[in-house]
């Protein structure tokens, strides 16, 4: 069975820096990859995934998350964080062919002015 | 277009009694999940619906929930009794079947 570890449960950033989230997966084969956010009062909101190809993925709102094979891993990256970036941030995994995901605990982010 | 919708925002009730959570999908998704975060663990999936049918119900904890899709629209979730440990955020998400999942804002249980 798949699983998906956030190591960070919570990070600040101050406003303008930049901001790496780390995920790592187990999967024995190739994963669908995924990061959602929510944000206070809001759904989860899909920013960005992987299923294939080209392992630097650009998401929404300025992220992008590289796949590494070899280290197990698809972390998010945003170079200059704001203060709207303020949220939780779930790392997931899916398999090919279907549709169901397996979700890390998440990391809350806070941003500092 | 109109996303997921789920009702109530948030539920409070006592140990014993019964809640249903009604979720509503993007039309035309045939796809409809639930799932549900405890304080502080990660998202789990309880249920997949395929239309009217349940394809994967591997996630349910116990026969105290019960999903229902009638007629492959909206999907109710009960809970019946309620326990202390059903506390959570129960999240409902719909897609077409091409791997993308469109979640709602969740119904959060509170049950004292």
């Amino acid at each position: 069975a798949q699983s998906v570890t956030q190591p960070d449960i919570h990070i600040t950033v101050s406003e303008g820096a930049s901001l790496e989230l780390r995920c790592n997966y187990s999967y024995g084969a190739t994963p669908y990859l995924f990061w959602y956010v929510q944000s206070p009062g809001q759904g989860l909101q899909l920013l960005l995934k992987y299923f294939s190809g080209d392992t630097l993925v650009q998401g929404i709102k300025g992220f992008e998350a590289e796949f590494k094979r070899s280290q197990s891993s698809f972390n998010l990256r945003k170079p200059s964080v704001h203060w709207s970036d303020a949220a939780e941030y779930f790392c997931a995994v899916g398999i090919f062919g279907n549709e169901k995901l397996t979700f890390g605990t998440g990391t809350r982010l806070t941003i500092i002015p | 277009e109109a996303g997921v919708t789920q009702f109530p925002s948030h539920s409070v009730i006592e140990k014993g009694q019964t809640v249903t959570l009604r979720c509503d999908p993007i039309s035309g998704h045939d796809n409809l999940y639930w799932y549900r975060r405890v304080m502080g663990k990660e998202i789990k999936f309880l249920l997949h619906f395929v239309k009217e049918s349940k394809q994967d119900e591997s996630g349910m904890p116990n026969n105290r929930f019960l999903a229902e899709r009638t007629g492959g629209t909206y999907s109710t979730l009960k809970v019946q009794p309620a326990e202390l440990e059903d506390s959570g955020v129960y999240f409902c998400a719909s897609s077409r079947g091409t791997g993308e999942l469109f979640f709602g804002e969740g119904s959060r249980l509170t049950v004292l």
